[in-house]
């Protein structure tokens, strides 16, 4: 089955710069890659995903790189803010509808 | 339009007493999910509906797990007897049935599990 590592599992940067998470999959046939924000005490929530046809995809301050070779996705935040401190999971859907997650990464935003 | 919501949004139970989790789903969403998230670790998938059918439940850890889709709209998954090791956070998730959209699902709020 499907393996998702996902790192680092704690980020802390400064407000205003970037943050940075990665996770790799070891399904090549895996075919779609979301990601979900989870806020202290709230649901998971999807912001952003993209589809291995495509190799990056962004949504204002949000952006995804998607590399099929190596198996590996990333998740880029440009000009943090404090309201981006969150639980942070990758998730990679298998040809069976499955989804597996990363273990997720805690961001804190420092004001 | 209502959330995936989820009942009861903690449980406190002793090891081997009965629970029962329900999930209601985004209204017309046919997939329904569930997963458990032990603390500092992922999201682990436990099992799929399609409407009332179970697609795939190779996620669920033993016998003592028991879910249901009767209907085709809630879902209830129930642990008989429960373990130490069964606590942790139960989410659900819902999404469409088609081709794209069936990929995004939607979360539930969660039931927190305790057992001990």
């Amino acid at each position: 089955g499907e393996n998702v590592e996902q790192h680092p599992s704690t980020l802390s940067v400064q407000e205003g710069d970037s943050a940075v998470i990665k996770c790799t999959y070891s399904d090549s046939a895996s075919n779609y890659f979301p990601w979900y924000k989870q806020e202290l005490g709230k649901r998971p929530q999807l912001i952003i995903d993209i589809r291995s046809n495509v190799g990056e995809k962004k949504d204002q301050r949000i952006a995804v790189t998607l590399n099929k070779t190596a198996k590996h996705f990333s998740l880029h935040i440009t000009e943090t803010q404090p309201e981006d401190s969150a639980v942070y999971f990758c998730a990679a859907k298998s040809t069976g509808n499955q989804f597996y997650f990363g273990t997720g990464t805690s961001l804190t935003v420092i004001p | 339009e209502a959330g995936v919501t989820q009942f009861p949004s903690h449980s406190v139970i002793e090891k081997g007493q009965t629970v029962t989790l329900r999930c209601d789903p985004i209204s017309g969403h046919d997939n329904l999910y569930w997963y458990r998230r032990v603390m500092g670790k992922e999201i682990k998938f436990l099992l799929h509906f399609v409407k009332e059918s179970k697609q795939d439940e190779s996620g669920m850890p033993n016998n003592r797990f028991l879910a249901e889709r009767t209907g085709g709209t809630y879902s209830t998954l129930k642990v008989q007897p429960a373990e130490l090791e069964d606590s942790g956070v139960y989410f659900c998730a819902s999404s469409s049935l088609g081709t794209l959209s069936s990929y995004e699902q939607y979360f539930g709020p969660g039931t927190r599990l305790t057992v001990t």
